[in-house]
This record gives C-alpha cells, sequence and structure tokens, in this order.
C-alpha cells in the first residue's frame, strides 16, 4: 500500500539530547513537510521540502533541521536548541510545487516527550 | 500572507442534529481550501477539498462545505452527525507553495 510511514510513534527524549524523527513516502511525491501540532494552535509549519537536495523553514524552524537526501524520505531533527520539544509531530507529503491544490497526506505521527 | 481562523474551538452537538463547523480564510491569491479530520493519536484525513468550480463540495462521510468568496468563508456541515464524527476538524488554505492550517475544532457527539 502506498503511503508515509512515520517512526517511532512514541519517543522519550532527555534535555540536551538531539534526537530524529523519521518520514518515509512511497507515493512518489516531491514534496514533504513537517507540522508541529500543540493543544489549541493546530498545526504548524516547521520545514518542508519541495525538491531533493533543498527545503526551506517553515514558521517555527528554530530548533529543528532536516535533510532531503532522497525523495522517498525527509528526517525532522529536534535539537537541544529546541526550548519546548514536547509535541506531536506530523509529516506530510504532496504531489509536488504548483500543484499542492491537490492534498496532502500525513503520515500516523510522532509523540515526542521531554523527560 | 495567508490564513485560516476557525471561529469555533469545541462544537457539542446532539446526535442525529445537523452541526456546522466555520472556517474564514484571508490570502492575496487564489486559494485553494480543505477541511482534514484527526482521530485521537491519529494523522490527519482529508474530507474535502475546493479547488474550482461548484462552491459546494462534497465529502466523505457525508459532510460538505460551502465556499463563499464575498464572505471569504467555507464552512463545513453535515445534516445528521453520528457518535463516530467525533473528532478534531481542521480548515487549511493553500496558495500552491505550503498548506496553512487553521487552530481546529474540536466536535463533541452527545447521545
Amino acid at each position: 500500500d502506498g503511503g508515509i510511514t512515520q517512526s517511532p510513534k512514541y519517543l522519550f527524549r532527555k534535555e540536551g539530547q538531539n534526537v530524529t524523527l523519521s518520514c518515509e513516502q512511497n507515493l512518489n511525491h516531491d514534496a514533504m513537510y513537517w507540522y508541529r501540532q500543540d493543544p489549541g494552535q493546530g498545526l504548524r509549519l516547521i520545514y518542508y521540502s519541495q525538491i531533493v537536495n533543498d527545503f526551506q523553514k517553515g514558521d517555527i524552524a528554530e530548533g529543528y533541521s532536516v535533510s532531503r537526501e532522497k525523495k522517498e524520505s525527509f528526517p525532522l531533527t529536534v535539537t537541544s536548541a529546541q526550548k519546548n520539544p514536547t509535541a506531536f509531530y506530523l509529516c506530510a507529503s504532496s504531489i509536488g510545487k504548483g500543484t499542492l491544490r491537490t492534498e496532502a497526506f500525513f503520515g500516523q505521527g510522532t509523540r515526542l516527550t521531554v523527560v | 500572507a495567508q490564513s485560516v481562523t476557525q471561529l469555533d474551538s469545541q462544537v457539542p452537538v446532539f446526535e442525529e442534529a445537523p452541526v456546522e463547523l466555520r472556517c474564514n480564510y484571508s490570502s492575496s491569491v487564489s486559494v485553494y481550501l480543505f477541511w482534514y479530520v484527526q482521530y485521537p493519536n491519529q494523522g490527519l484525513q482529508l474530507l474535502l477539498k475546493y479547488l474550482s468550480g461548484s462552491t459546494l463540495v462534497k465529502g466523505i462521510n457525508g459532510f460538505e462545505a460551502e465556499f463563499n468568496k464575498s464572505q471569504t468563508s467555507f464552512h463545513l456541515r453535515k445534516p445528521s452527525v453520528h457518535i463516530s464524527d467525533t473528532a478534531e476538524y481542521f480548515c487549511a488554505v493553500s496558495d500552491s507553495e505550503k498548506l496553512t492550517f487553521g487552530t481546529g475544532t474540536r466536535l463533541t457527539i452527545i447521545p
């Protein structure tokens, strides 16, 4: 089945540690996105990528980093510089730039908790 | 810049009653509008989308939405809700570069 796979589903991190969230898609989509979800704040865009080896900052990129070395993969690293990393993280993909009028497909999310 | 406002953070509705979830948007370019549903601890699933054409859009699970350009609104409606509709609903706008979401409306169905 085609889709987006996020792993792990739950992740615990000690303060001061970096952690990487995985996102893989087999939909052959060019564009991929990372959103952060907090109660009452909706989804906020962290980073997005329209093509391999290129990505742009979203609205809340500070304390996060990404890479896009392969079309199907878009991992997100939450660094120690992120002051409040506990949240639900969602990865999404869509066909590509200029075609975002079609829908984005979402993974099942990763819940990150700092302990 | 584009933005979305969902006017109600929570909406309680009796089972089999109608419901309307409100969404207003702002954008300086042509817009594409979406409604997504999220069940607990899951990702988002597309309910319906407006790209162009008819302003009344029908989606899955009996939902529909009406695009109103003059009022910059895209309200979601269902004539008769079920317990299974309990979820959080997000309105979103796209400018062909990225999706911008509202803060969500939690729909609670009262038996």
